[in-house]
């Protein structure tokens, strides 16, 4: 059964520092990696999308990689800003039906002012 | 293009009642999933439906029950609500299901959903 972590499950970080988020996952038979975005009492925003046969996405600010072979998968936040305050998810589909994801818990990020 | 929207945004139920949510994917979407949210368990798969049959379930009670509409509506029903039935109930709609290796999924706002 695959299992998704994250780490750290807490980050606070003032304005302008660059960070990266971690998530690890047991079985490395992945389709792809999600990394989402929730914030406080929404629903979840795609942000990125890493095929297997790619090693990282980019997308403004934000880049992801994926290491399938050590089960590991960063999300690189460059010159963070208040207003990428926010839990991030990272989420894999179930290698049969391709779906259903399975969620890490989440690094709770805030960044001040 | 519409996001996926869910109704009704926020519900307050006792224990015992049943509920109904509901959930409209994007236009053309054809693939609903359901998730629960809650702050110890996180998010977990409920089911999922394609062309109105349900084609994934997770590990939920028969209380959790769900139906998807030939127009790609999709509801979620909750039987004998208990107080651990409190939650943010996410739906998510892709293209066609199975396209793990492309196709993203897209979430909608959540109903949540709060049992007294």
């Amino acid at each position: 059964k695959q299992e998704v972590t994250q780490i750290p499950a807490a980050l606070s970080v003032p304005e302008g520092e660059n960070l990266v988020l971690n998530c690890s996952f047991t079985d490395s038979a992945i389709y792809n990696l999600q990394w989402f975005r929730q914030d406080p009492g929404k629903g979840l925003t795609s942000l990125l999308l890493i095929q297997s046969s790619q090693r990282e996405q980019t997308s403004g600010r934000l880049n992801a990689s994926l290491d399938k072979s050590s089960g590991r998968s960063t999300l690189y936040i460059a010159a963070s800003q208040p207003g990428d305050s926010a839990t991030y998810l990272c989420a894999v589909p179930e290698e049969t039906s391709g779906s259903r994801l399975t969620f890490g818990e989440g690094t709770q990020l805030t960044v001040n002012p | 293009k519409a996001g996926v929207t869910q109704t009704p945004r926020y519900l307050i139920k006792t224990r015992g009642q049943q509920v109904t949510l509901s959930c409209s994917p994007i236009s053309g979407h054809r693939s609903v999933s359901w998730y629960q949210q809650t702050p110890g368990q996180g998010l977990q798969f409920l089911f999922e439906y394609f062309s109105e049959t349900q084609r994934n379930k997770g590990n939920f009670p028969g209380r959790f029950s769900g139906r998807q509409f030939s127009n790609s509506r999709s509801e979620m029903n909750v039987s004998t609500l208990e107080l651990g039935d409190s939650a943010l109930y996410l739906c998510a709609s892709s293209w066609i299901p199975g396209l793990a290796g492309v196709e993203t999924q897209y979430f909608g706002p959540g109903t949540r959903l709060l049992v007294l």
